[in-house]
């Protein structure tokens, strides 16, 4: 079946420095690739998304690029803010395998200090 | 993307009662699901909310505990029965579209049930 490995948190940060999660994947089909942040005390919002192999995806000063050789999809952000204070869940859908279903990583709590 | 509410945005209840969530989109939408995040942890999704059939409900997860509606294509409920203090979770709904070759998802805001 697929699924998701991300690195446990929290990752605590001081403002202004380089933020890397990894998130691995198995999946028995070819999936398409999500980061999603949830904010203190909301829901989840997509952050960024790629549907192929060598996609990068983008959005926020955050970035993901989809290997499909090493099967991950690492977020990285090259310098972090008090605001960027958040859950992040690496999450995969395989629509071939698995229909429409999400499966998600444990997650990672990032706390950045000012 | 969809925009997505939920009723109520908390609640806190008393065990061996019922609580029902309402998820409200502003388009209709094919799919919907129901997930559940306990503290602290990951999301679990507890059923595909179907619209004119029974939900589709995932491994562990059974309809008498968790019954679910969906009359239209923009509004579904989930209800838990007969609360425990192990329900405490915060509950999502989310709506999914399909763009091309894959599946996007997009969620509410959560009801954080606390359930005494």
């Amino acid at each position: 079946g697929n699924s998701v490995t991300q690195m446990e948190g929290p990752v605590t940060l001081s403002e202004e420095a380089f933020l890397t999660i990894n998130c691995t994947y198995t999946a028995t089909g070819y999936p398409s690739l999500f980061w999603y942040v949830q904010y203190p005390g909301e829901g989840l919002q997509l952050l960024l998304k790629a549907t192929k192999a060598d996609d990068k995806g983008s959005n926020k000063g955050f970035e993901a690029t989809y290997r499909k050789e090493t099967t991950s999809f690492h977020l990285e952000k090259g310098s972090v803010q008090v605001s960027d204070s958040a859950v992040y869940f690496c999450a995969l859908s395989d629509l071939g395998a698995a229909g429409n279903k999400l499966t998600f990583g444990g997650g990672t709590r990032v706390l950045v200090k000012p | 993307s969809a925009v997505i509410s939920q009723k109520p945005s908390r609640d806190i209840c008393q065990r061996g009662t019922s609580l029902t969530i309402q998820c409200q989109v502003d388009s209709q939408v094919t799919m919907m699901f129901w997930y559940r995040q306990q503290p602290g942890q990951s999301l679990t999704l507890i059923a595909t909310a179907n619209q004119g059939s029974e939900a589709t409900y995932e491994s562990g997860f059974v309809i008498d505990k968790f019954p679910i509606s969906r009359p239209n294509l923009t509004f579904s409920t989930l209800t838990v029965s007969n609360m425990s203090p192990e329900d405490s979770s915060i509950y999502l709904c989310s709506v999914g579209t399909i763009a091309g070759s894959y599946n996007e998802q997009f969620f509410g805001p959560g009801t954080r049930l606390t359930v005494l």
